[in-house]
């Protein structure tokens, strides 16, 4: 069974200070992990995603997340929050090698403070 | 540009008269998704299509069921809505299914937000 863990159902900054927004996962086979964001009323859109590639995924909007396997976790960062990167942000993984679907994390609500 | 869409972005319904959810899609992806998202919590999976081989998820009430006639359209039918249905319905699709996140990346529409009287 593979499942995430988002811990912090809501997390403020100022605008310009470091967002890091925290997810862990549980996967008994490598995962597969992605990191949407959603803004009110809209659907999901992709931020990234892990493939085993590269451990630092940069992705877009100048944000980019680090996949340790020692942790368990795939953390998400970008150096300066702006007005903008307020909305909803959502972890998921897939395991490899099988025809499951994504599970998705609770989210995370980011609030960017003038 | 390639994209999802979802048609109306708003729908009221009254308890218990059926309603269709459309979500048609140009990126020619072989996998459609159905999602149900109740405030405040993450979407869930309710069923897919690969081509025209339908996956419902063990948990998704029979009230709800879906088509896909062609490649580009998929819709959803709530046959009895009730008041427990309000939700974002969110469509998704991938090009595969296991073939690695290249192939099995979701791309979403812009949901339907689904209100029931």
């Amino acid at each position: 069974a593979q499942s995430v863990t988002q811990l912090g159902s809501h997390v403020s900054v100022s605008e310009g200070a470091l967002v890091l927004l925290r997810c862990n996962y549980s996967s008994s086979v490598p995962p597969y992990l992605f990191w949407y964001v959603q803004y009110p009323n809209q659907g999901l859109q992709l931020l990234l995603k892990y493939t085993s590639a590269a451990t630092l995924v940069k992705g877009i909007n100048g944000f980019e997340a680090e996949f340790k396997k020692s942790e368990t976790s795939f953390h998400l960062t970008k150096p300066s929050a702006h007005m903008s990167d307020a909305a909803e942000y959502f972890c998921a993984v897939r395991s490899s090698g099988s025809a499951r679907q994504l599970t998705f994390g609770s989210g995370t609500q980011l609030t960017v403070l003038p | 540009d390639a994209m999802v869409i979802q048609n109306p972005r708003y729908q009221v319904t009254q308890f218990g008269k059926p309603v269709t959810l459309s979500c048609s899609q140009t990126l020619n992806h072989n996998v459609m998704y159905w999602y149900q998202q109740k405030s405040s919590q993450a979407p869930k999976l309710l069923f897919h299509y690969y081509d025209k081989d339908f996956n419902n998820e063990a948990d998704t009430p029979d009230n709800f069921q879906s088509r896909r006639p062609n490649t580009s359209f998929c819709f959803l039918d709530i046959r009895s809505p009730g008041l427990g249905d309000a939700a974002m319905y969110l469509c998704a699709t991938s090009e595969g299914l296991a073939g690695g996140p290249g192939t099995d990346t979701q791309y979403f529409g812009p949901g339907t937000r689904l209100t029931v009287l």
